[in-house]
C-alpha cells in the first residue's frame, strides 16, 4: 500500500534561518506531488507541484522554492524564512487525479 | 478556471443532530471530480470520498452521505447522528478534467457539542 512521510511534525525557526522540509512516497511509481500551504484562518494555498523529476510548477511567487531529487521525493526549502512564512504546510501525492492523499503535516513556526 | 464555494464558515449543532456541509464546484469542464476531506484538530487531512461528474449517485457510508447534483454544481454532505468526534474542519474540493491540482474550498468548521 502507499503511504506518505513528512517530516518533522513542528518547526519554530528565527526570521532569515534556512529551511528544508521533506516528503517522500512509498509504494507507487512516478506519482504528482504537490506542497500546500495552510495559513491561520484555514484555507489551503497550492504551491507548488512536480509531475515527475526535475519538474516543479509554481502556483504563487513567494519566498520559497520546492526540488524533486527522487521520483518519490519532495523538498520544500527556503533560503531565509520570513515571519509570513508561518503556516501549516503538507505534501500529497496523487495518482494522476485519482486521490489526494496528504501527510500528516508540519506546522512551521517563524519567530 | 475552477473555484469551490462553501458558504458556510462554521455551523455548531448539539450531538444527535444531522447537519449537512454545502458545497457548490463551478468549472467549464464536463468532466470533473469533487472530494471531501476531514481536517481534525490534528491538522492531517483525511479523505472521505471522491465523485466523479459523470455519477450522480448518492453515496451512504455510515452516519455519512453525499449528494451531487450536477445541475446545480452541489457536492453537499450530510452527517446523521452527529458525534463530538465528528467536530473537524470539513473541505470540498474539486479537479476539473484540465487541470493539474486541486482546488479547495475555504472549508467549514464543524462543532458538535455534547
Amino acid at each position: 500500500s502507499q503511504t506518505i512521510h513528512q517530516w518533522p511534525a513542528t518547526l519554530v525557526q528565527p526570521v532569515g534561518s534556512p529551511l528544508s522540509l521533506e516528503c517522500t512516497v512509498e509504494g507507487t511509481s512516478n506519482p504528482n506531488l504537490y506542497w500546500y500551504r495552510q495559513a491561520a484562518g484555514r484555507g489551503l494555498q497550492l504551491l507548488f507541484y512536480s509531475v515527475g523529476i526535475g519538474q516543479i510548477s509554481s502556483e504563487v511567487p513567494q519566498n520559497l522554492s520546492a526540488s524533486r531529487p527522487q521520483d518519490r521525493q519532495f523538498i520544500l526549502s527556503s533560503k531565509k524564512l520570513l515571519l509570513s512564512d508561518s503556516g501549516f504546510y503538507l505534501c500529497a501525492w496523487s495518482a494522476r487525479g485519482y486521490g489526494y492523499t496528504f501527510g500528516s503535516g508540519t506546522r512551521l513556526t517563524v519567530v | 478556471a475552477q473555484k469551490v464555494t462553501q458558504a458556510q464558515t462554521e455551523i455548531s449543532v448539539v450531538e444527535k443532530e444531522d447537519v449537512t456541509l454545502d458545497c457548490v464546484y463551478e468549472t467549464r469542464d464536463t468532466t470533473y471530480y469533487l472530494f471531501w476531506y476531514k481536517q481534525p484538530p490534528s491538522g492531517e487531512l483525511v479523505f472521505l470520498i471522491r465523485r466523479n461528474s459523470f455519477d450522480e449517485q448518492n453515496e451512504i457510508s455510515g452516519r455519512y452521505s453525499w449528494n451531487f447534483q450536477k445541475s446545480t454544481s452541489s457536492f453537499n454532505f450530510t452527517i446523521t447522528a452527529s458525534q463530538v468526534v465528528d467536530s473537524a474542519v470539513y473541505f470540498c474540493a474539486g479537479l476539473s478534467g484540465s487541470a493539474r491540482q486541486l482546488t479547495f474550498g475555504s472549508g467549514t468548521q464543524l462543532t458538535v457539542l455534547p
